[in-house]
């Protein structure tokens, strides 16, 4: 079956530590998306990306780091300099092009105390 | 910021279309008008999208007004599965999606 899978579904982490959640696709998609999501609001993009080595900044990219080595993967690192990282994260993928409509994954929540 | 205006909620019974409309005054020529909702705690799911013509597929319609400055997704016979957040987003040449906080759907049996 293709895909998006997020990997763990719930992630727990103390105060300055560093994270990494992971993103991985099947589908053959060039772009992928990292978004955060808080309680009652809507989506908000981190990063994205279009291809393999490169990626851009997204609204609120201020600390959290990505890599884009494998057309496949897109894992998202929260940093310790995230002052509010406890929150819903979602990643996506698509074709590139506006008429192209993105898969969302299931989603990682973290928690950060 | 948000491209769209929605209205915060809505409510149906079971079995009634749903008309839930969405303003988008300042969207582009080439910008696309894409259709999302998204259930507690699950990913955002692909609803409908289109560019100009009324578009229809499984799950709803798309009708689009003449001059594209806004949008009605309908769901012709509301289910009690269809209750969500629907999100009517402007998909640009830029290729990201600009979520607002969309309408809450509720369905009532």
């Amino acid at each position: 079956d293709g895909g998006i899978t997020q990997s763990p579904k719930y992630l727990f982490r103390k105060e300055g530590q560093n994270v990494t959640l992971s993103c991985e696709q099947n589908l053959n998609h060039d772009a992928m998306y990292w978004y955060r999501q808080d309680p009652g609001q809507g989506l908000r993009l981190i990063y994205y990306s279009q291809i393999v080595n490169d990626f851009q900044k997204g609204d609120i990219a201020e600390g959290y780091s990505v890599s884009r080595e494998k057309k496949e993967s897109f894992p998202l690192t929260v940093t310790s300099a995230q002052k509010n990282p406890t929150a819903f994260y979602l990643c996506a993928s698509s074709l590139v092009g506006s008429s192209y409509e993105q898969y969302f994954g299931p989603g990682t929540r973290l928690t950060v105390t | 910021d948000a491209k769209t205006t929605q209205p915060n909620s809505m409510e149906s019974n079971e079995e009634e279309p749903v008309h839930l409309p969405c303003n988008h005054s300042t969207i582009s020529g080439t910008d696309y008008i894409h259709w999302y909702r998204q259930l507690p705690s699950q990913g955002p799911e692909y609803v409908i999208h289109g560019l100009t013509s009324n578009v229809n597929n499984r799950m709803a319609s798309l009708a689009i007004a003449e001059d594209r400055k806004s949008s009605t997704l309908i769901l012709h016979r509301a289910t009690l599965r269809d209750a969500a957040v629907y999100y009517c987003i402007l998909r640009d040449d830029t290729d990201k999606l600009i979520f607002g906080t969309g309408t809450r759907l509720q369905v009532f049996p």
